[in-house]
């Protein structure tokens, strides 16, 4: 098992650029997690799937803010335009779902640096 | 709404210590309670879980206890080891989503 895979490990880029966060969630698990970690805000629910559909975008700081999920094997986070206030490092995690509630598998993260 | 609030850290400790890290929570309905970890570079790792009053989760050497009548889930651990330092989390999940407390960073003193 793979575990979850985000790409890239690292991305920077120059304000009011467009970028786009990647993750393959662990085969099978049916809820995908976006979340954005801080010093200052600590971690951050963004977006949530349940089987491919969003759930709960709440978390969404502003319409500069965007995601998708295809279909059970990926999903993206877009920002655009990208601003230094967005700099963090952005988590993909997901879930097997019922029988396991509340158990999340995290990916490694993108630590992302908006100048 | 829902939360979890847990002691500000950084907690410092000597190696073969005591660990005791504070978490309480506010819920409506009854949640399931778990303690993260997170190494430095790391996403967050499942530490233990409990999903009912009086269960005691345990990993690692690592124990807590779901406290139904302090809302408190507190993680112990006997002896704590310099590979111990990290943040921790603690959470819930309300039927609806897993929320976080803020975290506590532990360092370990060799």
């Amino acid at each position: 098992d793979a575990g979850v895979i985000q790409s890239p490990r690292h991305e920077v880029t120059e304000m009011g650029q467009e970028v786009t966060l990647r993750c393959k969630p662990i085969s099978g698990h049916n809820s995908l997690f976006w979340y954005r970690q801080t010093m200052m805000r600590g971690l951050e629910l963004l977006i949530y799937f349940n089987n491919n559909v969003p759930i709960d975008d709440s978390g969404m700081p502003e319409d500069r803010f965007s995601a998708k999920m295809p279909n059970a094997s990926f999903s993206t986070l877009k920002i655009q335009p990208s601003e230094p206030r967005d700099s963090a490092v952005y988590f993909c995690a997901s879930s097997p779902g019922p029988s396991r509630v509340g158990e999340a598998f995290f990916g490694q993260g993108t630590r992302l640096t908006v100048v | 709404g829902d939360s979890v609030t847990q002691m500000e850290g950084p907690v410092t400790l000597s190696e073969e210590a005591f660990l005791t890290i504070n978490c309480t929570y506010t819920a409506t309905g009854y949640p399931s309670l778990f303690w993260y970890v997170q190494y430095p570079g790391e996403g967050l790792q499942l530490l233990l879980k409990a999903t009912k009053a009086d269960d005691k989760g345990s990993n690692k050497g690592f124990e807590a206890t779901y406290r139904k009548e302090t809302t408190s889930f507190h993680l112990e651990k006997g002896s704590v080891q310099v590979s111990d330092s990290a943040v921790y989390f603690c959470a819930l999940w309300n039927g609806d989503k897993i929320i976080f407390g803020k975290g506590t960073r532990l360092h370990i003193l060799p």
